[in-house]
């Protein structure tokens, strides 16, 4: 079974800080890795998707990266904006076009 | 959201009640997911849906059921609810063209 975990769960950091978020995964044998964010109360929403075969995908100030010999992920969120708070969750497709979620990272940007 | 709706959002009932809740989607999708996120867990998979009343199971089955006689509408049905079913429920469905898994704004279920 897919175990996905986040770490760390919860970060603080000061406005215009650069940042990176960490997944690890245990079976190599993924279809594709996606990043969400979750916004309190509200559905989640797609960031960045990286495909088994790519390495990264880059959007604005992310940027995420897939390596699967050593079972991580990481985003990296450059000269973060306290529009940026926000839990951010990594999620892996296996068959079935199935998802298996992490628990998630809670940011917070401080003015 | 990829036109993604959930009804209703949010939803009282005591236990032993049945309860259903519906996801709508306006683009045709093919595959359509129901999720529940509850703190320490994350989200994990109840049942998905890869065509019209083509469904199967995921993580958390037991205790729900899912229909879909057309592609647009999914529907999760919790036969008897219990308290271990109080929860934020997600509905998602899966973008043809992209790969990516587009959410419904959830609905929050207490079962009292």
């Amino acid at each position: 079974k897919q175990e996905v975990t986040q770490i760390p769960a919860a970060l603080s950091v000061p406005e215009g800080e650069n940042l990176v978020l960490n997944c690890s995964f245990t079976d190599s044998a993924i279809y594709n890795l996606q990043w969400f964010r979750q916004d309190p109360g509200k559905g989640l929403t797609s960031l960045l998707l990286i495909q088994s075969s790519q390495r990264e995908q880059t959007s604005g100030r992310l940027n995420a990266s897939l390596d699967k010999s050593s079972g991580r992920s990481t985003l990296y969120i450059a000269a973060s904006q306290p529009g940026d708070s926000a839990t951010y969750l990594c999620a892996f497709t296996g068959g079935g076009n199935k998802l298996t979620f992490g628990t998630g990272t809670q940011l917070k940007v401080e003015l | 959201d990829a036109g993604i709706t959930q009804s209703p959002r949010h939803k009282v009932t005591e236990t032993g009640t049945p309860v259903t809740l519906r996801c709508h989607q306006t683009e045709n999708h093919r595959y359509m997911y129901w999720y529940r996120q509850d703190p320490g867990h994350g989200l994990r998979l109840i049942h998905y849906s890869y065509g019209v009343k083509d469904t199967d199971k995921g993580e958390v089955s037991d205790g729900y059921s899912v229909s879909r006689s057309k592609t647009e509408d999914f529907l999760l049905t919790l036969e008897s609810a219990t308290s271990s079913q109080t929860s934020v429920y997600f509905c998602a469905a899966l973008g043809g063209n992209t790969d990516t898994q587009y959410f419904g704004p959830g609905t929050r279920l207490t079962v009292l």
